[in-house]
Order: C-alpha cells, then structure tokens, then sequence
C-alpha cells in the first residue's frame, strides 16, 4: 500500500513562528503536493513538485515556500505564521502515468496547524 | 485544469436511490485527467474514480460512474443506490503534468 506519511497530525504555532510541515511517500512517486483545507474553499493547492529540487506555485503560494531534497520528502515552510494561516493541511503525491497524465493521489492524514 | 467548480455545496438523497454530483472544469490543456475523491468525516481522502480526457467511454466503479461531456466541460459524478456509508463530502480535481487542482466540494447526506 501507498503510504503517505505527514509528521505531525496537530500542530500549535504563535505568530511569527517558523513553521516546518513535513510529508514522507514511499512509493517512488514523482508528483507531491500541499494543500490547505477550509471550510467552504474545498482544497487549495499552494505548491506542487514533479520532481526532486522541481518545484512550482500553486494558486495560493504566498506565504508559504518549499522544499525537495530528496524524491520522497516534500516539506512546506511558513517563513512567518499568520493567524490567518490556521487550517488543515494535506500533503498528496502521484505518479506520472501514460501519455503524461496524473495518476490518482494518495494523501497524508492531515495537519491541523493552529496559529496563536 | 485551471478551475473545477462544484456548484452544490450540499445534497440529500434517500438511500437506494441514485444521486448526481456536479462538477465543471476549464482548462486549455489538451489532454487531463479527471478525478473524484470521498472524504468522510474521519478526514480521509478516499480516490472513486477517473476519467482520461481521451477516453471514449464514461468510467464506472461500481456504484460510481462518471459522465463525463467534454464539449460541455462536466465530469459529474453519479452514485447509484446510495448507502448510508456514502454520507460524506466529495472532490472533484483535475490535472495535467503535476498540477491537480479540486473543487470545493459537496457535502452528501443519504437519509435512511
């Protein structure tokens, strides 16, 4: 079974803080993703990665950056947490399948992050 | 996909009966993948279904199928004789080369 492993499942935060989320695949796929969940706005894609040190914005990039180092390893950074950055977040990764296309997703558990 | 919409933010169905999520897409890309995901109350994202922009056929799975109008830019999601267990929310997405972006979802509760 595909697993996708985030580190934390709750997380509390003051403001300012630097904030680490980190997301562990292990089964050798390209695509990993963030994403954060809110009630109403479904889930929104901050960064994705198609590969190793590859990454790009996704629609709500501000204020968040990350990391790829390693194939299975994709962690989100909030350089300055906001209270407005309070929110479930989800990590995913797929593989790249024939003629180029997303394979379905496999996600983590969740990170409920508080910031105070 | 640049965009998927999901214009029903909450659906009741009577169990057994069959019951249609809608979901739009906009995307200049010729070639994507459509998805739908289940996410019960215990928060997990549970992968239904998928539809290739190239395939010719609606996918099914058994109680879920997708139908699936290209010209018309939907990927609706239909769940034959609802169950009680289907009482969740639901995700429509779509990609192409890394990109997967979701609705905002349906909330579906089956009445017994």
């Amino acid at each position: 079974d595909v697993k996708v492993t985030q580190s934390s499942r709750y997380l509390v935060k003051r403001t300012g803080e630097k904030v680490f989320l980190e997301c562990v695949q292990d089964m050798d796929h390209e695509n990993m993703f963030w994403y954060r969940q809110d009630p109403g706005l479904g889930l929104r894609l901050i960064y994705f990665s198609y590969d190793v040190k590859m990454k790009e914005k996704g629609d709500i990039p501000e204020g968040y950056s990350v990391s790829r180092e390693k194939k299975e390893r994709f962690s989100l950074i909030l350089e300055s947490a906001s209270t407005n950055q309070t929110s479930m977040y989800l990590c995913a990764s797929s593989l790249i399948g024939a003629e180029g296309l997303d394979t379905e997703a496999f996600f983590g558990q969740g990170t409920r992050l508080t910031v105070v | 996909a640049q965009k998927i919409t999901q214009t029903q933010p909450g659906m009741f169905v009577q169990e057994k009966e069959a019951v249609t999520l809608d979901c739009t897409y906009d995307t200049s890309d010729p070639s994507y993948g459509l998805f739908w995901y289940k996410q019960p109350s215990s928060g997990e994202m549970i992968f239904l279904i998928y539809q290739g922009s190239y395939d010719q056929q609606n996918a099914t799975e058994g109680r879920y199928s997708l139908n699936f109008q290209k010209a018309r830019k939907s990927a609706n999601l239909v769940i034959s004789a609802s169950q009680l267990g289907d009482s969740a929310m639901y995700f429509c997405s779509g990609g192409n080369t890394g990109k997967l972006i979701f609705g905002q979802g349906t909330t579906l509760q089956v009445k017994p």
